[in-house]
C-alpha cells in the first residue's frame, strides 16, 4: 500500500531565505506527483504536478523535483516571504487513488 | 481554471439531522472524490465516482452516502449526523489519470 511521508512536519524561517521541503513515497509506480497549499481554514490549491515522465516543474519562486526511484520529491521555494506561510501538502496518484502525505506547516517571519 | 465549488463555507447541524453537501466543478471532469480532513489525521477519503450514477467507497464510507446524478455534480449526503462527523469537508475533481486533482474551498461542518 502507498505511504507518502514529509519531512519536516513543521518549518519556521526568516523572511527572504531559501527552503527546501521533501516528500517521500514507498511505491514508485505513480503517475504524477501534485504539491499542494492549504491556508487555515480553506482548500487545496495545487501548486505543481509533476507527471511520471517529468523531472521537475517550476512555476515562479517554486520549483518541485521527482526521482520516481528513490521515492522523492523536494519543493524549493526561493526567496521566501511571510505570504508564503501555509501547510504544503504534496500527494501521489497511483492507478485512481491520490494518497497524500501529512503535510509540512510553514511559517515565514518578517 | 479549473473551478470547483462548495454549497456552503460553513454550516451548523444538530444530531440527527439529514445534511446535504453539495459539490459543482466545471471543469467537465470525469472523476469527483470526496475527503474529510481532520487534525492529526490528514485528508481521509470517503467516496468518489467515475462517471455519472457511480460511486465507490473510499477509506472511510460509513455514516455517508452520495449522489452523482449529473457529471458536474457530487453530493455528499450524512443520513444521520452525529458529532464524530464534525471536520472539514473537501471535494476534489479530477480528469482522469496523471492529470491531478483540484479542489473546492471546503465546507466546515459542526455538528451540536
Amino acid at each position: 500500500k502507498q505511504e507518502v511521508t514529509q519531512i519536516p512536519a513543521a518549518l519556521s524561517v526568516p523572511e527572504g531565505e531559501n527552503l527546501v521541503l521533501n516528500c517521500s513515497f514507498t511505491d514508485s509506480a505513480i503517475y504524477n506527483l501534485q504539491w499542494f497549499r492549504q491556508d487555515p481554514g480553506k482548500g487545496l490549491t495545487s501548486l505543481l504536478l509533476i507527471q511520471s515522465s517529468q523531472r521537475e516543474q517550476t512555476s515562479g519562486r517554486l520549483n518541485a523535483s521527482l526521482d520516481k526511484s528513490s521515492g522523492r520529491s523536494t519543493l524549493y521555494i526561493a526567496a521566501s516571504q511571510p505570504g508564503d506561510s501555509a501547510t504544503y501538502l504534496c500527494a501521489v496518484e497511483d492507478g485512481q487513488n491520490f494518497v497524500f502525505g501529512p503535510g509540512t506547516r510553514l511559517s515565514v517571519l518578517p | 481554471d479549473v473551478k470547483v465549488t462548495q454549497s456552503s463555507r460553513y454550516l451548523v447541524k444538530r444530531t440527527g439531522e439529514k445534511v446535504f453537501l453539495e459539490c459543482v466543478q466545471d471543469m467537465d471532469h470525469e472523476n469527483m472524490f470526496w475527503y474529510r480532513q481532520d487534525p492529526g489525521l490528514g485528508l481521509r477519503l470517503i467516496y468518489f465516482s467515475y462517471d455519472v450514477k457511480m460511486k465507490e467507497k473510499g477509506d472511510i464510507p460509513e455514516g455517508y452516502s452520495v449522489s452523482r446524478e449529473k457529471k458536474e455534480r457530487f453530493s455528499l449526503i450524512l443520513e444521520s449526523a452525529s458529532t464524530n462527523q464534525t471536520s472539514m469537508y473537501l471535494c476534489a475533481s479530477a480528469q482522469g489519470p496523471g492529470l491531478g486533482q483540484y479542489f473546492g474551498p471546503g465546507t466546515r461542518l459542526t455538528v451540536t
